[in-house]
């Protein structure tokens, strides 16, 4: 079983909030992700890492930021949550060799 | 363009019986394809890695082809039970960079009914 964990599992918020998707990992990863995914589409990632202080943009365009201060841990924020923000957001780890990803259980975000 | 299809969309069996999950990619150059499970409201987890040279790779009731000429993979579940129902995504990754992109399908949802 993956040792990556995200909080929370589901967040229900009004529109202009702040909000922050937390994902922690315990592998010791240098690569962490997070992707958005919708109902019956496939997964599009947002933001790619590879390690402390490298964050990148990743192929879908996003309002969110993300920062990687610690090897384990690397939060997602939305300074000012949308309805189109409304979404499934998973978080991904993988370490070398073949790059296998480990999910964790995902976040669902519900802005009114 | 760099694609991965997957068919058919949805799929209903009956428990015990068998099938086959299909995925066709375009994606060039090509380093691996995995397949994963997911389960409704769960992330996905990692159900086989198959690199250019494998042909087929077993997980328990699960075993996965590559051809890779024909740019072609199967999933094929045998005597399924009702925990599989779930989502079956298929996920390329190319070696046109360091990085190792990845290509996702949209997943084949898998219905098992007793």
């Amino acid at each position: 079983e993956a040792d990556i964990y995200q909080t929370p599992r589901y967040l229900v918020i009004g529109t202009g909030k702040k909000i922050t998707l937390e994902c922690s990992q315990t592998m010791g990863h240098d690569k962490m992700y997070w992707y958005q995914q919708d109902p019956g589409m496939e997964l599009h990632l947002i933001h790619y890492s590879y390690g402390v202080n490298s964050t990148e943009k990743g192929d879908l365009s996003s309002e969110s930021t993300v920062s990687r201060i610690r090897t384990e841990h690397f939060p997602l924020t939305l300074e000012s949550a949308r309805p189109s923000h409304t979404s499934q957001y998973l978080c991904a780890s993988s370490g070398r060799g073949t790059g296998e990803l480990f999910f964790g259980e995902g976040s669902r975000l519900t802005v009114l | 363009k760099n694609q991965v299809e997957q068919s058919p969309q949805s799929l209903i069996i009956l428990e015990g019986k068998n099938c086959t999950l299909q995925c066709n990619y375009t994606v060039s150059p090509f380093s691996n394809l995995r397949w994963y499970k997911q389960d409704t409201g769960r992330g996905p987890v990692s159900l086989t890695i198959m690199t250019f040279s494998e042909n087929t790779k077993s997980n328990g009731r699960y075993t996965a082809t590559l051809d890779a000429d024909t740019k072609q993979s199967s999933l094929h579940i045998t005597a399924s039970q009702l925990s599989d129902s779930a989502s079956y995504i298929c996920v390329v990754s190319d070696r046109g960079s360091t990085l190792g992109r990845l290509y996702f399908g949209r997943g084949t949802q898998l219905t098992v009914w007793p």
